[in-house]
């Protein structure tokens, strides 16, 4: 079956590191990008960056860029964002999605971060 | 980096009627616009991709039109099931920014 598989909910404090993780499967991972969006409580969507698994190119929204981190493993079929000081602001639903235009999307990853 | 509107912000249409979504953005994208779906508590859906082909699996009564910076959704006979939130994306430059969506209610 062709999927994302997205890591479970986090809950953390605000200041603490979080890496969350979506892992393809069902199709040649590493030739697919993967991107990242939020979206807060109640809110839209927001696009945070894209990756290339198969050399790790990457590029950020403007909004994003030095807040996150994507990155992505092609061994394992996985791709990452992390984050080094979480804030309170970044309580939100994260998904992942194949390709700029996500014809493949992960179920969601709820982050709740604590102040 | 391009900003994407859409219109209404809110849309009530009975069943079985015609919605027509719009969706401009700020500068030229070619046909490098996408629509996708949402329901409460779900991922998007992709519905339509380059302005106006539709997704695998997506039925015929939705449709997308329009090039350049103006694009529109057309569900052509809603159902219940279409209740939910529309957002437009374009990808014509590597910031694929998202409009603030639509909401379809069923009246």
């Amino acid at each position: 079956e062709v999927q994302l598989v997205q890591s479970g909910a986090e809950e953390r404090e605000a200041g603490q590191s979080l890496k969350i993780s979506c892992q393809g499967s069902g199709y040649r991972f590493v030739n697919y990008w993967i991107g990242w969006v939020r979206q807060k409580p109640g809110k839209g969507l927001e696009w945070m960056g894209i990756i290339y698994p198969g050399d790790s190119e990457t590029r950020y929204s403007p909004s994003f860029q030095g807040q996150v981190t994507i990155s992505a493993d092609k061994s394992t079929m996985t791709a990452y964002l992390q984050w080094s000081s979480l804030k309170a602001s970044d309580t939100a639903m994260y998904y992942c999605a194949r390709r700029g235009v996500g014809d493949l999307w992960g179920p969601g990853t709820l982050v709740t971060v604590s102040s | 980096e391009i900003v994407m509107t859409q219109s209404p912000a809110t849309l009530s249409v009975s069943p079985g009627e015609r919605a027509t979504l719009s969706c401009r953005a700020s500068q030229s994208l070619s046909s490098n616009l996408a629509w996708y779906q949402q329901k409460p508590g779900q991922a998007p859906r992709l519905l339509i991709y380059d302005a106006s082909t539709r997704a695998t699996g997506i039925p015929a009564r939705f449709s997308g039109s329009g090039s350049g910076a103006d694009f529109t959704l057309t569900i052509s006979s809603l159902q219940s099931e279409d209740s939910a939130v529309y957002y437009c994306q374009q990808y014509n430059d590597w910031v694929f920014t998202f409009g603030p969506g639509t909401k379809v209610d069923i009246k």
